[in-house]
């Protein structure tokens, strides 16, 4: 199984500050990885995939990069909707999985 | 516009069973692998179980392996996840999404175990 370990797991920041988020895979998933966001009492919403792939609708202020076993997903500059819960996702080999998340919360 | 509902959920007292059904629409369903995700309360993200676009071939995590069978009938664009033997542990708001991308998710349903 594929252990992803996301870090940090708690990220304070203000609205229009750049938010960094970091994910490592205990093996290659080679290109194979996706990001989501959660907001509370929401479902999950798929932002990347496929390490730098935006999903139809996300703004580009989000960015993805890394391939291998390190991944970094970027927030250009923090909206007061972007305060949310991401969790990164292989899918390079079954099982699939997930991280434990980041929390990005407000300053 | 791509449409996961998910249905079935409810309490159950722990040994019983539920079985959850997702209905699609918006997209040739069964061009596409399917999978369950699970997230019990306040906790993350938990892979449940996966289905290839034809049915013949099925995943799941060790946790549920032996207890839950996830199916599909493509004719009438509906995922399902029988589970049987359920534990306090299994307690979750259960998703169904598309595709090993997850895109989109459902709305989920939550499954509650407990006497």
């Amino acid at each position: 199984e594929i252990v992803l370990t996301q870090s940090p797991a708690t990220l304070s920041l203000s609205p229009g500050e750049r938010a960094t988020l970091s994910c490592r895979a205990s093996q290659s998933v080679n290109s194979y990885l996706a990001w989501h966001q959660q907001k509370p009492g929401q479902p999950p919403r798929l932002l990347i995939y496929d390490a730098s792939n935006r999903a139809t609708g996300i703004p580009a202020r989000f960015s993805g990069s890394g391939s291998g076993t390190d991944f970094t997903l970027t927030i250009s500059s923090l909206e007061p909707e972007d305060f949310a819960v991401y969790y990164c996702q292989q899918r390079r080999s079954w099982p699939l999985t997930f991280g434990g998340g980041t929390k990005v919360e407000i300053k | 516009e791509v449409l996961l509902l998910e249905s079935g959920g409810g309490l159950v007292q722990p040994g019983g069973s539920l079985r959850l059904s997702c209905e699609a629409s918006g997209f040739t369903f069964s061009n596409y692998v399917m999978n369950w995700v699970r997230q019990a309360p306040g906790k993350g993200l938990e892979w449940v179980s996966g289905i290839i676009a034809s049915g013949d071939s099925t995943y799941y995590t060790d946790s549920v392996r032996g207890r839950f069978t996830i199916s599909r009938d493509n004719s009438k664009n509906t995922l399902y996840l029988q589970m049987n033997s359920l534990r306090a542990e299994d307690t979750a708001v259960y998703y169904c999404a598309k595709s090993n991308s997850f895109d989109p998710w459902g709305q989920g349903t939550l499954v509650t175990v407990s006497s």
